[in-house]
């Protein structure tokens, strides 16, 4: 079956504990992002990929890291979370960059920092 | 600078009753546009997409939405709504401009859908 994964669902954390979200996506896409949710504000981009080593920063990328080693893999690290990193964050995936394209998300990764 | 509205924060339907989730955008070139719908606990899911051509289209589950470039418009609708319809609708559009893939989402319309 066609999708994106992402792992964990849910991890609650404390401040400044470095944590790994991973995103695989099954479809040989070349772009992959990830977005985070908050009320009120829909969705906004962190980070997106072009393709395998090009990424590029987002709306929101502050406190965020990215890398795609591979084509399928986009992790997303946050080097030392801080509460207003609690969030519900989904990771995307289209067949190609630089063309207008149906993005698939994953089941989303909710976030909280304490 | 782009955006996308969507005026509803809320809305409440009979099950049975028609529907229409508003959707406005602000952009200066031809608009890539879609609905995604997130039910509870779950992803996004992709509800139907204008790119060109017919600008009333069909998408699964019995939605419709259509593009009315004088209104800067892109409002979903269902002749019936059913209770598992209840769920979190997002509007998006992609300012292929950019470049970067980007999708700019509206705020999403909760919809509640009464016995």
């Amino acid at each position: 079956e066609a999708q994106v994964t992402q792992n964990p669902r849910y991890l609650i954390t404390v401040t400044g504990k470095k944590l790994t979200v991973t995103c695989s996506q099954n479809m040989n896409h070349e772009y992959m992002s990830w977005y985070r949710q908050d009320p009120g504000l829909g969705l906004r981009q962190i980070y997106y990929s072009m393709n395998v080593e090009v990424t590029d920063k987002g709306d929101v990328p502050e406190g965020y890291k990215v890398s795609r080693k591979e084509k399928r893999n986009f992790p997303l690290i946050l080097e030392s979370p801080s509460p207003n990193q609690t969030s519900l964050y989904f990771c995307a995936s289209s067949l190609r960059s630089g063309f207008p394209d149906t993005q698939y998300f994953g089941p989303g990764t909710r976030l909280t920092v304490l | 600078a782009q955006s996308v509205t969507q005026p509803d924060i809320h809305i409440t339907v009979s099950e049975g009753a028609s529907l229409e989730l508003r959707c406005n955008y602000s952009y200066g070139a031809t608009p890539y546009l879609f609905w995604y719908v997130q039910s509870p606990g779950q992803g996004l899911q992709l509800l139907l997409k204008y790119f060109s051509g017919d600008t009333l289209v069909q998408g699964i589950k019995g939605f419709e939405a259509e593009f009315k470039r004088s209104q800067s418009s892109f409002n979903l609708r269902k002749p019936s709504v059913h209770w598992s319809d209840a769920a979190e609708y997002f509007c998006a559009v992609d300012p292929y401009s950019s470049n970067t893939g980007k999708l700019i989402f509206g705020q999403g319309t909760t919809l509640q859908v009464k016995p």
